[in-house]
C-alpha cells in the first residue's frame, strides 16, 4: 500500500525567509502524481502546486516550487520569499494514476514578522 | 460555478443517532471522495467512487456508507454516531485527468 510521510509537525520562519517541508512516500509504481495542498484556519483545502513523476523537472508556482526526488521518493515544497498569509497546514498527497488520493499527516507552518 | 457544496457545514449529534452528510458537485467530476480530518493524523480516506454506481471502501470505512447514484451527488451516511466519530468531514471530486482534488468547505460533526 502507498504511504505518504510528513515527518515535521510543525515548522516555523520569518517573514521574507525561506522554508522547506519534506514529505517522503512509498509506491511501486512508476506512474504517479504529487501534491502539496494548503490548510489555511479557514479550513479550506488549496491547491498549491503538482508534479507528475514522469517529469524531471521540479514544478514551480510562483513562490512555491518543490525538489522531487524520484529514487529517493522525496518531494519537499519549499517558500520563498515567505508571508503572513503562508501560515497554514501544509499536506503533501499522492495519486496513483486515475487512482484514490492519499495524504500525509501535514505540517504546521508559522511565520513569524 | 459552486464547486464541492457539503452540507451541513456544523452538526451536533447524540450517540446512537443516524445522519447523512450531503455533497454535490456541478463540474460533472468522475471521482469522487469522502475524507475525515483528525488532529495529528492527516486526511484520511473513507469511501470513494470512480463512477456513477461504484464506490469502494477507503482506510477507515467502518460506520459509514456511501451510494453514488449520479455524478453529481456522493452522500456519507453515518448508520449509529459513536462519539469517534467526531471530527471534520470533507468531500472531494476530481476529473480523470490528473489535476489534482477539488475540496469542499468541509462538516465539523460532534457526536456527545
Amino acid at each position: 500500500a502507498q504511504t505518504v510521510t510528513q515527518s515535521q509537525p510543525e515548522m516555523s520562519v520569518q517573514e521574507a525567509e525561506t522554508v522547506t517541508l519534506s514529505c517522503t512516500y512509498d509506491t511501486s509504481e512508476s506512474d504517479y502524481y504529487l501534491f502539496w495542498y494548503k490548510q489555511p484556519p479557514s479550513r479550506q483545502m488549496i491547491l498549491v502546486i503538482r508534479q507528475e513523476a514522469y517529469k524531471q523537472q521540479n514544478a514551480t508556482e510562483n513562490r512555491f516550487s518543490v525538489n522531487f526526488q524520484k529514487a529517493a521518493k522525496s518531494f519537499s515544497l519549499k517558500i520563498s520569499d515567505s508571508q503572513l498569509g503562508d501560515a497554514a497546514m501544509y499536506f503533501c498527497a499522492y495519486r496513483r494514476s486515475t487512482d484514490k488520493l492519499i495524504f500525509g499527516t501535514g505540517t504546521r507552518l508559522q511565520v513569524f514578522p | 460555478n459552486a464547486g464541492v457544496t457539503q452540507t451541513p457545514k456544523f452538526q451536533v449529534l447524540k450517540t446512537g443517532q443516524s445522519m447523512t452528510l450531503q455533497c454535490a458537485q456541478d463540474m460533472n467530476h468522475e471521482y469522487m471522495s469522502w475524507y475525515r480530518q483528525d488532529p495529528g493524523m492527516g486526511l484520511r480516506l473513507i469511501h470513494y467512487s470512480v463512477g456513477a454506481g461504484i464506490t469502494d471502501q477507503g482506510e477507515v470505512p467502518n460506520g459509514y456508507n456511501v451510494s453514488r447514484s449520479t455524478t453529481e451527488d456522493f452522500p456519507l451516511r453515518l448508520l449509529s454516531a459513536a462519539p469517534s466519530q467526531t471530527s471534520v468531514y470533507f468531500c472531494a471530486s476530481s476529473t480523470t485527468s490528473l489535476y489534482g482534488y477539488t475540496f469542499g468547505s468541509g462538516t465539523r460533526l460532534t457526536v456527545v
